[in-house]
């Protein structure tokens, strides 16, 4: 069974830090993994996608690492804003079999970045 | 602007009261999720449809029901069989999921609902 682990459950930083979020999987054999950022009582924003074959992703001053063989990707957010403060989230898709539609999410991290 | 829509925001069940969740969308996307949060925990998987008259069950689908009669359309019903029903309820959509192009698509997500009991 897929398991996804994010470290760390929290992390607080002053503004203008860069800082990497962690996630990891227990089956390397996905698809691809997402991104999310969910604001306080919203639902969730993809940020990126990574396909299985790539190595990372970048959409402005995010960059989303994977490394399928260790089973597991990092969230690079660089010069950190307030406006960054979120629960970050990772999923991942399986790559084969008959529940290949179902994402494994991971509990997130909260992120509070201090002006 | 196209998008998903969730309502009610917040929602307050009775005991032995079924309750429906509404989720629209109009982004011509055949599949479409429920999914439930908790405090402290991922994202868990209740129902999902990847075509209109079409749903299977995820993960924790005991105690509701949902139906696809428009493609724009999955209501949820949280019935009375579902004994702790409090949560965050998150609807999402996506591409059609054949193929690699419809995989590799991510999925959207609504505003979410808030359900309490009273």
């Amino acid at each position: 069974k897929q398991e996804v682990t994010q470290i760390p459950a929290a992390l607080s930083v002053p503004e203008g830090e860069n800082l990497v979020l962690n996630c990891s999987f227990t089956d390397s054999a996905i698809y691809n993994l997402q991104w999310f950022r969910q604001d306080p009582g919203k639902g969730l924003t993809s940020l990126l996608l990574i396909q299985s074959s790539q190595r990372e992703q970048t959409s402005g001053r995010l960059n989303a690492s994977l490394d399928k063989s260790s089973g597991r990707s990092t969230l690079y957010i660089a010069a950190s804003q307030p406006g960054d403060s979120a629960t970050y989230l990772c999923a991942v898709r399986p790559g084969s079999g008959g529940s290949n539609y179902k994402l494994t999410f991971g509990k997130g991290t909260l992120l509070t970045v201090n002006p | 602007d196209g998008g998903i829509t969730q309502s009610p925001k917040y929602l307050f069940r009775k005991e032995g009261q079924n309750v429906t969740l509404s989720c629209e969308q109009n982004l011509n996307h055949d599949a479409m999720y429920w999914y439930r949060q908790d405090p402290g925990q991922g994202l868990r998987l209740i129902y999902y449809s990847q075509i209109v008259n079409d749903f299977q069950k995820g993960d924790i689908a005991e105690g509701y029901s949902v139906s696809r009669e428009k493609k724009e359309s999955f209501p949820l019903t949280v019935t009375s069989a579902q004994k702790n029903p409090t949560a965050f309820y998150l609807c999402a959509s996506s591409t059609s999921e054949q193929g690699a192009r419809g995989r590799n698509q991510p999925q959207h997500f609504g505003d979410g609902t808030r359900l309490s009991i009273l």
